[in-house]
């Protein structure tokens, strides 16, 4: 499984668009790229997932270029209630183990 | 659908004491996978499961074990806890129909062992 590095942390004002960069090197042609939410004391929650180029939802959006050696999530006019750790993840599919780095801490004020 | 459920949510055990901790998955998901979080160690892989049978393992000691039901729900097993055992644990399905799928987290079972 690729590793993985993103920033420890990052501070935000709500209303601002957050991006977090992951780097992903060592990305294999069958990786996906992933990344979860987690709030203290709860499971990762799942905000977005893609293969290449850009995907869009209704929480994120997840750009990716050519090279696939790394990602960026972002966040639109974040909230308070956006603070929180986001993980960024490879992976081939379900079922492998997901190794989860550090993560970003986001912390984001009023 | 109903999201993926974890039983007991809280759980108080004394050292050398063993726990049994369940996860139902998301209706229709056949795998399960099992992690362990703490402050220290961050999130770490325990095991899947899929279709009853132990599909990966973590670098965990043998006190820990699973298994996986006709049903696809799911168990794990710790036996002479330790101190270090304390940890949230958390449990995530996935349908694994094809490659690329994500994995769907329950709320996690927290562990205190004193």
């Amino acid at each position: 499984l690729a590793k993985t590095t993103q920033p420890i942390s990052m501070d935000s004002y709500e209303g601002q668009e957050v991006n977090i960069t992951c780097s992903h090197n060592n990305i294999a042609t069958n990786d996906y790229i992933t990344w979860y939410q987690q709030f203290p004391s709860q499971g990762p929650r799942f905000i977005i997932q893609g293969y290449k180029t850009k995907v869009t939802n209704e929480v994120a959006s997840l750009f990716i270029p050519a090279d696939r050696k790394s990602s960026t999530l972002s966040l639109p006019r974040v909230s308070l209630s956006d603070t929180a750790v986001y993980y960024c993840l490879v992976g081939d599919q379900a079922g492998t183990a997901l190794i989860f780095g550090k993560g970003t801490t986001l912390s984001v004020s009023s | 659908k109903a999201g993926v459920t974890q039983t007991p949510r809280y759980l108080i055990k004394t050292r050398g004491q063993q726990v049994t901790l369940s996860c139902s998955p998301i209706s229709g998901h056949r795998s399960v996978s099992w992690y362990q979080q703490t402050p220290g160690q961050g999130l770490q892989f325990l095991f899947e499961y899929f279709s009853e049978t132990q599909r990966n393992k973590g670098n965990f000691p043998g006190r820990f074990s699973g298994r996986q039901f006709s049903n696809s729900r799911s168990e794990m097993n710790v036996s002479t806890l330790e101190l270090g055992d304390s940890a949230l644990y958390l449990c995530a399905s996935s349908p694994q129909t094809s490659g690329g799928e994500t994995q769907y987290f329950g709320p996690g079972t927290r562990l205190l062992v004193l």
